[in-house]
């Protein structure tokens, strides 16, 4: 069946501007999370969502990051006045539930560049 | 939090070969320890895990296994193979009630030599 899918799989844009990315889950899993990778480093939480509700964000930076998934689905990762040290790798994963270590299937990922 | 270290960095074998990863984790409530394989370019693969009740486990050339009281995981990967080639990221994870979120090495990125 189908993985999980990232749009788009690259994003170049200017210091300051707004940014979503996209991340559509494998069909049925209940829990979604967002990871961030930066060149040469293991991925690092940001938040993770069970349903529509994010259960923990702990990770976001700062309060320009924010992520929505609104009927349980497709997620938003959304970064405002975007800065050049947000440049990465956003990862994007999924998994059938929350508890006992579900595996995290992920998606290959939407690669950001800030001029 | 939770801090999860990972060694060597790097590790070059020779075809055929066995390669051990190692990594420590600091925080005694995580109970789930996965692997991810990473090729250049393409998305972390789950390629085995471990669950804190279980000491060892064994997936045809691959293996880990979990020291709980000393707080360390091992990836054995025998009989290495070229496409074995990756970066390999161990984790950490507070699952059935914690945080699920997933906490990651370095990662170690291994080269077999033909």
């Amino acid at each position: 069946g189908a993985g999980v899918s990232q749009t788009p799989s690259n994003k170049v844009t200017e210091k300051g501007k707004y940014v979503e990315l996209r991340c559509d889950p494998i069909s049925g899993h209940t829990a979604l999370y967002w990871y961030r990778q930066s060149l040469g480093q293991g991925p690092e939480f940001l938040i993770y969502f069970q349903g529509t509700g994010a259960a923990d964000d702990s990770g976001l930076p700062n309060d320009r990051f924010f992520a929505v998934r609104p009927e349980g689905s497709v997620s938003t990762l959304k970064i405002q006045r975007t800065e050049r040290g947000d440049s990465a790798v956003y990862l994007c994963a999924s998994s059938l539930y929350v508890g006992g270590g579900e595996t995290q299937y992920f998606g290959p990922g939407t690669r950001l560049l800030v001029l | 939090g939770e801090n999860v270290e990972q060694h060597p960095s790097t590790l070059s074998v020779q075809e055929g070969d066995s390669a051990v990863i190692k990594c420590t984790y600091s925080d005694s409530a995580s109970n789930y320890f996965p692997w991810y394989k990473q090729e250049l370019g393409k998305r972390p693969q789950l390629i085995i895990d471990i669950r804190s009740n279980v000491g060892e486990k064994k997936d045809q050339r691959i293996a880990v296994t979990l020291n709980k009281t000393a707080k360390h995981f091992s990836l054995h990967i025998t009989e290495t193979q070229p496409e074995d080639s990756a970066v390999y990221f161990c984790a950490a994870s507070r699952a059935q009630g914690g945080s699920e979120k997933l906490v990651f090495g370095k990662g170690t990125k291994l080269t077999v030599n033909p």
